[in-house]
């Protein structure tokens, strides 16, 4: 089974307005984290925000928030008042603390985000 | 710089060659990481190295990749007897440790073989 699951390959959303990124997660372990970054077409991977699975309250990080639903697993990445420079790639990735190993990151295929003018 | 520099940016091959790449991870920075990108694909995990631990080699795909770090340094990633499916782009990361720490990501070797 897949461990990190992005359902969108592609979303459109207009200057200014909100979107939301979905991300849903596969783990047996209690602690894990859960990373959003952010792939331009530069190439280069930026750190967006981090999810832990004790955190009381769900991260934000200026324009960056993550909507977290435990039972659910899912880590959904909410941008607001998009901006063109939001035009991206942008991954949802999983740390798991016990199984397997307790230190890469296991990432999700994506989604490819573009902001209309 | 301030940030994790990986070399060469581009490397273009011959099928059969070896090929190194390189990383340089953010100073002070304990835990360094290799993945692999395919076109259009998300990241695959290759090796980790932490400290002066062994490293977690789970990710390679054949024996003909290899990866060696000494101490909290430089790290190299070779591949043997390069294959067209080796082509993708090479991403190295480094964090300060594990746990809520981001990796911080290098800007990647693009590996084209031909």
């Amino acid at each position: 089974a897949q461990k990190i699951t992005q359902t969108q390959p592609g979303m459109f959303v207009q200057e200014k307005e909100a979107v939301t990124l979905d991300c849903t997660y596969d783990t047996s372990d209690q602690s894990y984290g859960l990373f959003w970054y952010k792939q331009p077409s530069s190439g280069e991977m930026i750190f967006l925000i981090y999810q832990g699975s004790y955190d009381e309250q769900n991260a934000t990080e200026g324009r960056y928030s993550l909507n977290f639903q435990k039972a659910r697993k899912s880590a959904n990445l909410v941008i607001s008042a998009s901006q063109l420079g939001d035009s991206a790639m942008y991954f949802c990735a999983m740390r798991e603390a016990l199984s397997g190993s307790a230190r890469q990151l296991t990432f999700g295929s994506g989604t490819q985000l573009t902001v209309l003018p | 710089g301030a940030g994790v520099s990986q070399s060469p940016s581009n490397k273009v091959t011959e099928k059969g060659k070896d090929v190194e790449l390189r990383c340089d991870p953010i100073s002070g920075h304990t835990a360094l990481y290799w993945y692999r990108q395919r076109l259009g694909q998300g990241l695959e995990f290759l090796i980790y190295f932490q400290g002066n631990s062994a490293p977690d080699k789970s990710g390679l795909p054949s024996d003909r990749f290899s990866a060696e770090r000494t101490g909290e340094s430089v790290s190299t990633l070779t591949i043997q007897r390069t294959q067209q499916e080796d082509s993708a782009v090479y991403l190295c990361a480094s964090s300060l440790g594990v746990g809520r720490q981001p990796q911080h990501f290098g800007d990647g070797t693009r590996l084209s073989i031909l």
